[in-house]
């Protein structure tokens, strides 16, 4: 399965401010997924990112809060922005791959809003 | 809409057999995954059922009933380190899409 690791692994980040968070697969791959992962919670999906095209958002989450970059096939940044304590969570990118494209995950990025 | 729904805890002991039941209600189906994450990581794939029936892969196995909108993933031969969440996760669309996750099972192995 493809390695992909994420940076930074946690941050604190005072309110106002942004966040962007990196992910890097160690083989090109045609769609990557970001999701967020509340305290506690399963996980949900924020973004679809193709590379040469632009996200493709889920409901309940915008390009100006989140924007999306993909400029190749192995890597992909997410940003969160104007943060608040709410965007405390887990964000996780992740792959799908395989003969059945079952999604394998980087390790996450613990983010903390104060 | 979208649901899928996990009992949210459950517990057993080492040695023992543990079924989690998932149950699906989504506007494509195209595969269903389990998935076990250990408190502080991420998700690592368990298994994938796209057709009914049963999926074996060691102490871990999973059935699919398509038309009941119904999984379960049973854990045999239990282990303390089977202690963590397992996520049922449905894909909708074509292979290589997105997953909707359930809200996960927290599973605890005591001896």
């Amino acid at each position: 399965s493809a390695v992909i690791s994420q940076k930074p692994s946690r941050d604190i980040c005072q309110r106002g401010t942004s966040l962007t968070i990196q992910c890097q697969v160690d083989s090109q791959v045609t769609m990557m997924f970001w999701y967020r992962q509340q305290p506690g919670q399963s996980l949900t999906l924020i973004a679809t990112a193709n590379q040469g095209s632009e996200a493709t958002y889920e409901s309940g989450f915008v390009i100006d809060k989140f924007p999306i970059s993909r400029p190749n096939l192995t890597f992909s940044t997410l940003t969160v922005s104007n943060l608040s304590p709410e965007d405390s969570s887990i964000y996780l990118c992740s792959v799908g791959e395989g003969p059945t494209y079952e999604q394998y995950f980087g390790p996450g990025t613990r983010l903390t809003v104060t | 809409g979208q649901n899928i729904d996990q009992p949210t805890e459950m517990t057993a002991t080492e040695g023992a057999i543990v079924q989690i039941n998932c149950t699906y209600q989504t506007s494509g189906f195209n595969g269903l995954f389990w998935y076990q994450q250990h408190a502080g990581e991420a998700p690592t794939f368990l298994s994938y059922n796209v057709l009914d029936g049963l999926e074996e892969k060691g102490r871990f196995s999973s059935f699919l009933s398509r038309s009941k909108g119904y999984s379960y993933l049973l854990l045999k031969e239990l282990q303390m380190k089977d202690s963590a969440s397992y996520l049922c996760a449905v894909r909708e669309d074509q292979a290589g899409t997105a997953l909707i996750f359930g809200k996960g099972t927290t599973l605890s192995v005591s001896s």
